[in-house]
C-alpha cells in the first residue's frame, strides 16, 4: 500500500534539474509532497487534488496523474537549500480523513 | 506562532518507562493526527481525532499507546513500557475540515524519543 518512489537517491550540481516520481497501487484522492531536512520534520511543499492537476511552488513543481495514480515532482535549477529527502503522501478513501500514506522517499543531495 | 507545537522536543528513556507527549494544534482545526517515522522511513500513520472523537487507529498502535484529545484541543499521546523498537520521531499535524477539496495537515515540529 505504501506508494514507491523513485529514484531513490539523486546527487545533482547547482543549477541542474531532478524529476521525483511517486506511483501507488491505490486509486488516488490527493498528493501532498513534502521534504525534510535531516533531524527536522517535513515541511509542506504543495498538495495536488485533481488529476492532470499541476502546480508551482518557487522552482518547484508537480504534476498529478489520476489514472496512471502517479504523481512526479519537478525541481528545476536546484538550489543549495533544495537538499533533503523528498516524501510524497497519498491521501485515498476519497479524501474523507486527510490521512496521509507516505512514499518511500529520495534522498536529494545538491552540491557546489 | 501559531503553528502546531509539541512537547517535549526530545525525550530518553529507559526501556519500561512511561512517556507522555503533548501536541497543541493549530487553534481553529478540528483534526489532529499522530504520526511516527523511523529513521530513513517516511512517516507512518498512527491515528487521528475529529474534535474530541478518535476516529481511526493503526495496527501499529499497539495495547501500550494510548492517544486522547479530552477537550478537542491539544492531544496527549502516551507509550506504556517502553522498548527499544519505540525509539522514533513522533510528529503531529492538524487540518480543518473543509466541505470541498482537501488540506495540508501542517507538522509540527515533532518529539524526538530515545529509548535506552
Amino acid at each position: 500500500q505504501q506508494p514507491v518512489q523513485s529514484p531513490q537517491a539523486v546527487i545533482l550540481r547547482e543549477g541542474e534539474d531532478a524529476v521525483i516520481n511517486c506511483s501507488s497501487s491505490k486509486a488516488l484522492y490527493s498528493v501532498h509532497w513534502y521534504r525534510q531536512k535531516h533531524g527536522e520534520a517535513p515541511v509542506f511543499l504543495m498538495i495536488l487534488l485533481k488529476g492532470g492537476e499541476q502546480k508551482g511552488h518557487e522552482k518547484i513543481s508537480a504534476s498529478f496523474n489520476e489514472k496512471k495514480q502517479q504523481s512526479s515532482l519537478y525541481l528545476t535549477a536546484s538550489q543549495l537549500s533544495y537538499s533533503g529527502t523528498y516524501f510524497c503522501g497519498t491521501e485515498i478513501h476519497g479524501g474523507a480523513t486527510n490521512k496521509l500514506i507516505f512514499g518511500t522517499g529520495t534522498l536529494l543531495a545538491v552540491q557546489p | 506562532d501559531t503553528g502546531v507545537s509539541q512537547d517535549p522536543r526530545h525525550k530518553i528513556t529507559k526501556r519500561g518507562q512511561n512517556v507522555t507527549f503533548r501536541c497543541d494544534p493549530i487553534s481553529e482545526h478540528n483534526r489532529l493526527y499522530w504520526y511516527r517515522q523511523t529513521l530513513g522511513q517516511g512517516p507512518e500513520f498512527l491515528t487521528y481525532f475529529q474534535n474530541e472523537a478518535q476516529l481511526e487507529k493503526s495496527r501499529l498502535l499497539s495495547d501500550r499507546f494510548s492517544a486522547e484529545r479530552p477537550k478537542g484541543s491539544f492531544s496527549t499521546l502516551e507509550i506504556q513500557r517502553t522498548e527499544q523498537g519505540d525509539s522514533a520521531m513522533y510528529l503531529c499535524a492538524s487540518s480543518l475540515v473543509l466541505l470541498a477539496g482537501g488540506v495540508e495537515p501542517p507538522f509540527g515540529p515533532g518529539t524526538r524519543l530515545t529509548v535506552l
